[in-house]
């Protein structure tokens, strides 16, 4: 079956520019988290979501970055006025229960000029 | 909270040699332990993950973990690797009653032919 799909793979904007990025879970996975990894680092966490609404959402950076998952699949992550301090490459990941394996897509290279 | 500590930054071995790549892990609840591997220019894949009984855990590709709960430890190690094996590993931990994962910050590991 397909696994979590992100979109775009590649995304280039300039500073203060809003930007939206999409994330398609695997299909049936009711957990849906966001993660922002910077270069040699680790995935940091953003938000989860459980269904439609957002459980945890403690790793926001600041209130420029938002999240919605309206029906409980496809989620977007929106950023405002993007900072070069912006630029990472922007994680999904989706699971069947909060207990187990997360399973992640390819990402979105964020660059903010 | 949770934090995950990897040692090694960059990790060369030659071809068919064995490898241990290190993680130390801090929390005050009982935890669940995975490793991820990232291939250039792909999304997080499982490796292995612990959540309960048997320490030592075998996962795909040959490699195993062991948990060391007294050490506070979840090394990975393969008795020998091959040129397939170039890739960057995480570490990562999550609580029984959470939602994010804690990465470490990745092990790069070079096989040399």
């Amino acid at each position: 079956g397909a696994g979590v799909s992100q979109t775009p793979s590649n995304k280039v904007t300039e500073k203060g520019k809003y930007v939206e990025l999409r994330c398609d879970p695997i299909s049936g996975h009711t957990a849906l988290y966001w993660y922002r990894q910077s270069l040699g680092q680790g995935p940091e966490f953003l938000i989860y979501f459980q269904g439609t609404g957002a459980a945890d959402d403690s790793g926001l950076p600041n209130d420029r970055f938002f999240a919605v998952r309206p029906e409980g699949s496809v989620s977007t992550l929106k950023i405002q006025r993007t900072e070069r301090g912006d630029s990472a490459v922007y994680l999904c990941a989706s699971s069947q229960d909060t207990d187990n394996e997360q399973f992640f897509g390819p990402g979105t290279r964020l660059t903010v000029l | 909270a949770q934090s995950v500590t990897q040692l090694d930054s960059q990790v060369p071995v030659f071809e068919e040699a064995p490898v241990e790549l290190r993680c130390n892990y801090s929390s005050s609840v009982s935890v669940y332990l995975f490793w991820y591997v990232q291939y250039p220019n792909q999304g997080l894949q499982l490796l292995l993950k612990y959540l309960s009984g048997s320490t030592l855990v075998k996962g795909i590709n040959g490699f195993e973990a062991e948990f060391n709960k007294s050490q506070t430890s979840f090394h990975l190690r393969k008795p020998s690797v091959h040129i397939s094996d170039t890739a960057e590993y995480f570490c990562a931990v999550t609580t029984r009653a959470g939602n994010q994962f804690y990465f470490g910050t990745g092990t790069s590991l070079t096989v040399i032919p």
